[in-house]
């Protein structure tokens, strides 16, 4: 059974570096067939999807409107991923999500975590 | 403001049928699949619809998905009270390398 869980502080400065782990158990982050992925959503807004990166192949991709200020990397020895996001100002605010992505039929996210709600404010 | 358009809320009565429309453009919903997710209040997405059309094991058939062109919808038959929900539709862009996401639909059951 597939299961993701983010953890991390509540509260991050401005200014400062977010910093959020999502521990997956049930498959392993080296497999071939998935990418991780972060989405976060602003309290009473939509979904925003952040980055992904598949350890396999080592590809990672990421949402342009952050300005290359989001990095996902990959703890094998722990079977997690993680997200850093640099310089966060309070519209970073939102509950983060880590989801999986698999390719079979298409391309979904098929197993999210419950999510993590992260404030940025002094 | 969302790369995928989908409008704000809909509503229905228990039993009646609801469309969510969901809107793109060549480079994502014309060249690719959508997905649909729904979620509950208070809870993470869960996907609900992938491939244009496929439902994960689970997911009652009232849930049914389409897609032409550069524009998909979702389905929603014999409404009940607990699909009181938020929908989103998604889709890999090209232009973009990367997902996006319509707005969401708040579905109200009356």
């Amino acid at each position: 059974q597939v299961q993701l869980q983010e953890s991390g502080p509540g509260l991050v400065k401005p200014s400062e570096t977010l910093s959020l782990t999502c521990t997956v158990s049930g498959v392993s982050v080296t497999s071939g067939s998935y990418y991780w992925s972060w989405i976060r959503q602003p309290p009473g807004k939509g979904l925003e999807w952040i980055g992904e990166y598949m350890y396999y192949s080592g590809s990672a991709n990421s949402n342009p409107s952050l300005k290359s200020r989001a990095t996902i990397s990959v703890d094998t020895s722990k079977n997690q991923f993680s997200l850093k996001v640099r310089s966060v100002t309070a519209a970073d605010t939102a509950v983060y999500y880590c989801a999986r992505s698999v390719a079979h039929q298409g391309r979904y996210f098929d197993y999210w975590g419950q999510g993590t709600l992260v404030t940025v404010s002094s | 403001q969302s790369v995928l358009t989908q409008p704000p809320s809909a509503s229905g009565t228990p039993g009646q049928r609801v469309t969510i429309s969901c809107s793109g453009s060549t480079s994502n919903i014309g060249s690719n699949s959508v997905n649909w997710y729904q979620q509950l209040p208070g809870t993470a997405p869960k996907l609900l619809i992938f491939s244009n059309n496929l439902r994960p094991s689970g997911v009652p058939d009232r849930f049914s998905g389409s897609k032409s062109g550069t524009s998909a919808s979702l389905a929603i038959g014999g409404l009940l009270s607990e699909d009181e929900a938020d929908y989103y539709c998604a889709a890999w862009d090209d232009s973009l390398t990367g997902w996006v996401f319509g707005g969401g639909t708040k579905l109200t059951v009356l």
